[in-house]
């Protein structure tokens, strides 16, 4: 049971450059969302899905695209990375809130990117 | 919107000496509350988590919290404190009543635990 699996772990970009962090779950978890994390601010949530085919914005979705072809995928794009987007990534999958038994999100191990 | 805040960016406590981490929240609907813990350069681990019922809830690794609703707040405990217990520690919520709802994570507080 793998859980959430994100790659790459480490990514070093150029500035312009465009890239893909990958994000699969094998829980059959309707909900996954993308977090970036930085000193000092926690974690804020770029994008969100909850269920294939649909995805939302959170608090800081600029300069990131995302999709929802399956259940399973929630791939996070760059689609011309800048020196403000180094930070740490972390997707997370969960079910829905309003179900008699409510799962905690499931965190992967993160992917560090550097845009230099 | 929904929010969290915790108070302490950092704090020391002396191993075998009772630990506290501070969180309030703020949601319109009923709050689902949840306490994760990240270790170097690893991912957020589930600590415990709040739904309903019993105010105090157990977790993993001795850790408990307190949910108080007139306090709106969720701290996280633990009776004696290892050195091992030394980490990051973030509080989030949930609102029950927003099917779209995803998690409002505080700011984290590193817990610093000295032999």
């Amino acid at each position: 049971n793998a859980g959430v699996t994100q790659t790459p772990k480490f990514q070093v970009l150029k500035t312009g450059q465009s890239m893909t962090l990958q994000c699969a779950q094998d829980m059959n978890h309707e909900y996954m969302s993308w977090y970036r994390q930085d000193p000092g601010m926690g974690l804020r949530l770029i994008h969100y899905s909850v269920g294939a085919g649909i995805t939302d914005q959170g608090e800081v979705p600029n300069g990131y695209n995302v999709s929802r072809s399956t259940t399973e995928d929630f791939p996070l794009r760059l689609l011309s990375a800048a020196p403000s987007q180094t930070s740490v990534y972390f997707c997370a999958s969960s079910g829905p809130p309003g179900r008699v038994r409510i799962t905690e999100a499931f965190f992967g191990q993160g992917t560090r990117l550097t845009v230099v | 919107a929904q929010s969290v805040a915790q108070p302490e960016d950092q704090v020391n406590v002396a191993e075998g000496n009772p630990l506290t981490v501070k969180c309030t929240y703020s949601v319109s609907g009923n709050p689902y509350l949840f306490w994760y813990v990240q270790y170097p350069n690893r991912g957020l681990q589930f600590l415990l988590k709040y739904i309903t019922g019993d105010n105090l809830v157990k977790g993993s690794y001795g850790f408990e919290a307190e949910f108080n609703k007139s306090q709106t707040s969720f701290h996280l405990k633990k009776p004696s404190a290892l050195v091992s217990d030394s980490a990051l520690y973030f509080c989030a919520v949930r609102d029950f009543n927003n099917a779209g709802n995803m998690l409002t994570f505080g700011g984290g507080t590193r817990l610093m635990v000295k032999p």
